[in-house]
């Protein structure tokens, strides 16, 4: 039982480059996550995903898209990557007891 | 915008003292969470208190919640040099439940051996 797995752990990007922040749960839960953590900010909620097919934007969507591949699978993508997007990214599930699971995190730079 | 607030930000204890934070919040809630982070790592959840609790206990944790103040102490008991980490709470509004959990931003504690 992995629990929740993040790919990659690091990452370095220039401006402007696209890429896509991997994450996958075998707990079968519905209800899937993306956060970015920022020194002294804690953690801000980018887009969830409550169930299988549908997406919702979270309180710091804008420059990223997400696709709920299946109920495994949740991917975070940058389109065109910025400076201010440098930040810890964390992805989690949760089941039925509102308790969130979080991945390790990718730490993304971008130059 | 951050729902929570922690204070303090920074707390230095010795080993085998108690290390009490607190979590105030803006809106009314379904529930309250404690989680760790060290350094590094993913968040762990350590504990969950409903609204219409008052006070749950879990090993060396303690959590209080006050509905009518908006909000809540982690207590940890006999800390330990491993207890060094970072705690976050973070709250799960009434309105529209979809699980969206809404952070503070962290109290980092230093425990000294």
């Amino acid at each position: 039982n992995a629990g929740v797995t993040q790919t990659p752990k690091f990452q370095v990007l220039k401006t402007g480059q696209s890429m896509t922040l991997q994450c996958a749960q075998d707990m079968n839960h519905n209800s899937m996550y993306w956060y970015r953590q920022d020194p002294g900010m804690g953690l801000r909620l980018i887009y969830y995903s409550a169930s299988e097919g549908t997406t919702d934007k979270g309180e710091v969507p804008n420059g990223y898209n997400v696709s709920r591949l299946n109920k495994r699978e949740f991917s975070l993508r940058l389109e065109s990557a910025a400076p201010s997007q440098t930040s810890v990214y964390f992805c989690a599930s949760m089941g039925l007891t509102d308790t969130q699971y979080f991945g390790p995190g990718t730490r993304l730079t971008v130059l | 915008s951050q729902q929570g607030e922690e204070d303090p930000q920074a707390l230095s204890i010795q080993e085998g003292e108690n290390a009490t934070m607190n979590c105030s919040y803006k809106t009314s809630i379904n529930n309250l969470q404690w989680y760790r982070q060290n350094s590094g790592r993913g968040l762990v959840h350590l504990i969950l208190i409903r609204s219409n609790e008052r006070e749950k206990h879990s090993g060396r944790l303690r959590v209080t919640l006050d509905t009518s103040k908006k909000s809540s102490s982690l207590l940890i008991t006999a800390s330990r040099a491993a207890d060094t980490a970072s705690y976050f709470c973070a709250t799960v509004p009434n309105s529209g439940n979809t699980g969206k959990l809404i952070f503070g931003q962290g109290t980092t504690l230093q425990v000294k051996p």
